[in-house]
């Protein structure tokens, strides 16, 4: 069975600081999303990342993944306020419709 | 811009009743998803299509069916809800292929007493 376990799940840090989130999957997957859900909102997609070695920036975020080690991290560099709200991944299926998310991580931006 | 859309964002039902949910998408994709979503344990998936009369059931399928009659709409029916089918629903959709991004609705809170 395929799971994908995300950490921290909550994380409170200061603006300006850095900080990576961490997701690992249990077995072979070729593709992995980042997702971003605001409060009170719906998930917004953030990153795919499609191979093994793939990076991918946006502003402050930066993902990679690692298909060897069964592992994508987001990082966050220098955060601001705005980036408060909810990461997941998620792994399909391995050539199936299902995604498998993680239970994501609550990112909190203090000022 | 992909949009998807869901007829309620906020819901109040009792025990017993039947529930209908309902999911719009306007980019012509081929699958459509049903998830709730509830705290600590993330999306799961309750039910796929991937063309209009298909369906398939994802991890949780107990307790609910879908209809798709056509291409741009896929409907969840609590059959009989219960007070653990309280949660948030959201709906996605993506273009024909396993492994497309997902698009996403604004979420139904569903509440049943």
């Amino acid at each position: 069975e395929l799971k994908v376990e995300q950490n921290p799940l909550f994380l409170s840090m200061q603006e300006g600081k850095n900080y990576t989130i961490y997701c690992n999957y249990s077995t072979t997957s070729d593709r992995l999303y980042w997702y971003r859900q605001d409060p009170g909102k719906s998930l917004e997609s953030l990153f795919v990342l499609l191979s093994n070695g793939a990076v991918k920036q946006e502003g402050r975020l930066m993902a990679s993944l690692d298909t060897k080690a069964r592992l994508s991290t987001l990082h966050i560099t220098a955060a601001v306020h705005d980036l408060s709200a909810t990461y997941f991944c998620a792994v399909d299926g391995s050539g199936t419709y299902k995604y498998i998310f993680g239970t994501g991580t609550r990112l909190k931006v203090l000022a | 811009d992909v949009k998807v859309t869901q007829s309620s964002r906020y819901l109040v039902k009792r025990t017993g009743e039947k529930v209908f949910l309902e999911c719009v998408q306007d980019m012509d994709h081929e699958n459509m998803f049903w998830y709730r979503q509830d705290p600590g344990l993330g999306l799961r998936l309750i039910y796929f299509s991937y063309d209009v009369k298909m369906k398939e059931k994802g991890d949780i399928p107990e307790g609910y069916s879908v209809s798709r009659e056509k291409k741009e709409r896929f409907s969840l029916i609590l059959e009989s809800a219960s007070t653990n089918q309280t949660s948030m629903y959201l709906c996605a959709s993506s273009i024909s292929g396993v492994q497309e991004t997902q698009y996403f609705g604004p979420g139904t809170r569903l509440l049943v007493l």
